[in-house]
């Protein structure tokens, strides 16, 4: 079946632009994460969807950052005015539920360079 | 708060050879422990788990062991091959909090010569 897809695989955008990062978690799968991997660092936990919950924000990095989420499908990761310090892969995972047990699907990622 | 110390790479190692990748962790809770592998142009995939302490997770031949007395999740295997080449995560997951986040370490490229 379908993984984890996002789009777009890269982004190049100039300091000060928007970008929309997009991903589309596995049909069914109630829980999504955002997760931002910088050059030669683990990744960093972003935000996370669980069904009609509130979201945990607690993970983005400043106000610049924000997603949304379509009740269990699309969501889009949007950073306003971005710097160059926002450069780095971000990955977005999805899981069957939100407990810590179940395993994390993970997408290919975006590959954001701000220059 | 809650953190994955693994150490650093690379790790370079001739086929055949024992493998040992170290991870200790730091958290408020019980938490769950993975190891995720990325390959070489692909995506970050489960490699293998466990849920409580003196749980043994194990797959294509590696495994990790849940020590809670010294809160480390080793990984292990004891014979390379070239196509184990790829960047190793640890990774927790502390169920003291509403989310499921993992918190992951830096991340061990292991290179493989044959």
């Amino acid at each position: 079946g379908a993984g984890v897809s996002q789009s777009p695989s890269n982004k190049v955008t100039e300091k000060g632009k928007d970008v929309e990062l997009r991903c589309d978690p596995i049909s069914g799968h109630t829980a999504l994460y955002w997760y931002r991997q910088r050059l030669g660092q683990g990744l960093e936990f972003l935000i996370y969807f669980q069904g009609n919950s509130a979201p945990d924000k607690s993970g983005l990095p400043s106000d610049r950052f924000s997603a949304e989420r379509t009740g269990e499908s699309v969501s889009t990761l949007t950073i306003q005015r971005t710097q160059q310090e926002d450069s780095a892969v971000y990955l977005c995972a999805s899981s069957l539920v939100g407990q810590g047990s179940y395993e994390q699907y993970f997408g290919p990622g975006t590959r954001l360079t701000v220059t | 708060g809650d953190s994955v110390t693994q150490m650093e790479g690379p790790v370079t190692l001739s086929e055949e050879a024992f493998l040992t990748i170290n991870c200790t962790y730091t958290a408020t809770g019980y938490p769950s422990l993975f190891w995720y592998v990325q390959y070489p142009g692909e995506g970050l995939q489960l490699l293998l788990k466990a849920t409580k302490a003196d749980d043994k997770g194990s797959n294509k031949g590696f495994e990790a062991t849940y020590r809670k007395e010294t809160t480390s999740f080793h990984l292990e295997k004891g014979s390379v091959q070239v196509s184990d080449s790829a960047v190793y995560f640890c990774a927790l997951s502390d169920h003291a909090y509403n989310t499921d986040k993992l918190i992951f370490g830096t991340g061990t490229r292991l290179q493989v010569f044959p």
